[in-house]
């Protein structure tokens, strides 16, 4: 079974610019969950889709989007691009998302960097 | 709600010897536990999970946690470090209401010195 997909993997985008990164998850897995990595922070919870619909969010300003397809791929859109927005976006992806005891698979990450 | 505490964000250990990597955790009801592990420039991967039963989790690569409640710990160990073990470790509680809620702990880097 192929793992979860993200692409690209390493973007560099100016201030002010939008981005648009992708993931793939896990065949027949309708649970995609997105989180920021930085030095700083640490991994912070951005969103969680099933079934299409944004079920849970964490605390991110609305610059910060997402959404999921029919095929359960999902997207995750930042606008207006600040510099602190330089992370590393990683993509989990589990079966329904309701199962406490189900672990995260986890794609290899895009590294955003913004100049 | 819920919430891991790792202590200690660097540790060195000599190959060979024993991997000790401490993770507290938070919950008003029982916790699901996770390890994960995380190379440079990859994703997370599981390492092991504690669910409910036998208190001593045996992972992949060597690793295994034991869950203490009396202590709230699920720390992580391993007899003897590999270099390859050089990573970063991260402890991971989860608990659903209606979805499954993962909070991660702030990580651990583990260097092996040869």
């Amino acid at each position: 079974k192929a793992g979860v997909t993200q692409t690209p993997r390493y973007l560099i985008k100016t201030r002010g610019q939008q981005v648009t990164l992708s993931c793939s998850p896990i065949s027949g897995h309708r649970s995609v969950s997105w989180y920021q990595q930085t030095p700083g922070q640490g991994l912070q919870f951005l969103f969680e889709y099933f079934s299409e619909t944004q079920r849970n969010k964490g605390n991110f300003p609305g610059r910060f989007s997402g959404r999921q397809f029919s095929n359960s791929r999902s997207e995750m859109n930042v606008s207006t691009l600040e510099l602190g927005d330089s992370a590393l976006y990683l993509c989990a992806s589990s079966p329904t998302g309701q199962n406490k005891n189900s672990p995260l698979h986890f794609g290899n990450g895009t590294r955003l960097t913004v100049t | 709600a819920q919430s891991v505490t790792q202590l200690g964000s660097h540790v060195s250990v000599s190959e060979g010897a024993l991997v000790l990597l401490r993770c507290n955790y938070s919950s008003s009801v029982p916790p699901y536990l996770f390890w994960y592990v995380q190379y440079p420039n990859q994703g997370l991967q599981l390492l092991l999970k504690y669910t409910t039963g036998a208190t001593l989790v045996k992972g992949i690569n060597g690793f295994e946690a034991e869950f203490k409640k009396s202590e709230t710990s699920f720390h992580l160990t391993k007899p003897s470090a590999h270099m390859s073990d050089a990573a970063e470790y991260f402890c991971a509680v989860s608990n659903s209401g209606g979805y499954q809620k993962v909070t991660f702990g702030t990580g651990t880097k583990l260097q092996v010195i040869p």
